[in-house]
């Protein structure tokens, strides 16, 4: 089952935050971020693990909440260059449960 | 660059026929995923192989099949192609089977006529 992602589409300038979530009604093992750039492969920003973790590198971070089944990402004082379509795939926790990617959120950023 | 590698880069061919694409993937890597791209919509995934064997199958059509060969590189074949057939197509590959980061490769843009 594909995780759900909100917002669909947000639009900020540069310098404001957004937080972009994602949430499966599956047990999760992992939940992974992806950046993809308009006419560009998809990007790996991060991979958190069941445990509920937190991680972040640069102004990008994310959570994971094992027990909701809820990721969320966080982009700090964004810059132009994080413009693009964010994607959270989740992992099941059976093993061979399908790989599965989020409808996508479209960020904009804006001068 | 990735270090994943597909080809061809762009295909275009008529309905009815069949095309193979291909993708190696980065060095060490034994895991490959095909995913499908339709214009501007998300990524489906289709099918992950590990170490030459079958992992998971996802929304993948009865026409389309694809093998991990013992080099590890990978061919997805896409036969009696339907204009809805056209997207694009990456392939990404990982360390391991699961829990690892996948890196894509370029993509091969496949048109239907």
């Amino acid at each position: 089952q594909q995780p759900v992602q909100s917002p669909q589409a947000v639009i900020l300038r540069e310098g404001e935050d957004a937080v972009i979530n994602c949430s499966s009604s599956k047990a999760l093992y992992s939940v992974h971020w992806y950046r993809q750039k308009h006419g560009e492969a998809p990007v790996f920003l991060m991979i958190l693990l069941k445990g509920g973790e937190q991680k972040g590198h640069d102004k990008i971070s994310a959570s994971f909440n094992e027990k909701k089944q809820q990721s969320s990402l966080y982009l700090t004082a964004s810059q132009l260059s994080y413009s693009g379509t964010y994607f959270c795939g989740t992992e099941g926790k059976n093993y061979g449960q399908n790989f599965v990617f989020g409808p996508g959120t479209r960020l904009s950023v804006l001068p | 660059d990735s270090g994943v590698t597909q080809t061809p880069k762009h295909l275009i061919t008529a309905t009815g026929q069949r095309v193979t694409l291909r993708c190696s993937p980065r060095s060490g890597d034994l895991s490959v995923y095909w995913y499908q791209q339709s214009l501007d919509q998300g990524l489906q995934f289709l099918i992950q192989y590990y170490n030459g064997e079958e992992r998971a199958k996802g929304n993948i059509l009865e026409r389309f099949s694809a093998q991990q060969f013992p080099d590890l590189h990978s061919e997805l074949n896409l036969s009696s192609l339907e204009l809805g057939d056209s997207a694009l197509y990456f392939c990404a590959s990982s360390r391991e089977g699961d829990h690892y980061e996948q890196y894509f490769g370029p993509g091969t843009r496949l048109t239907v006529t």
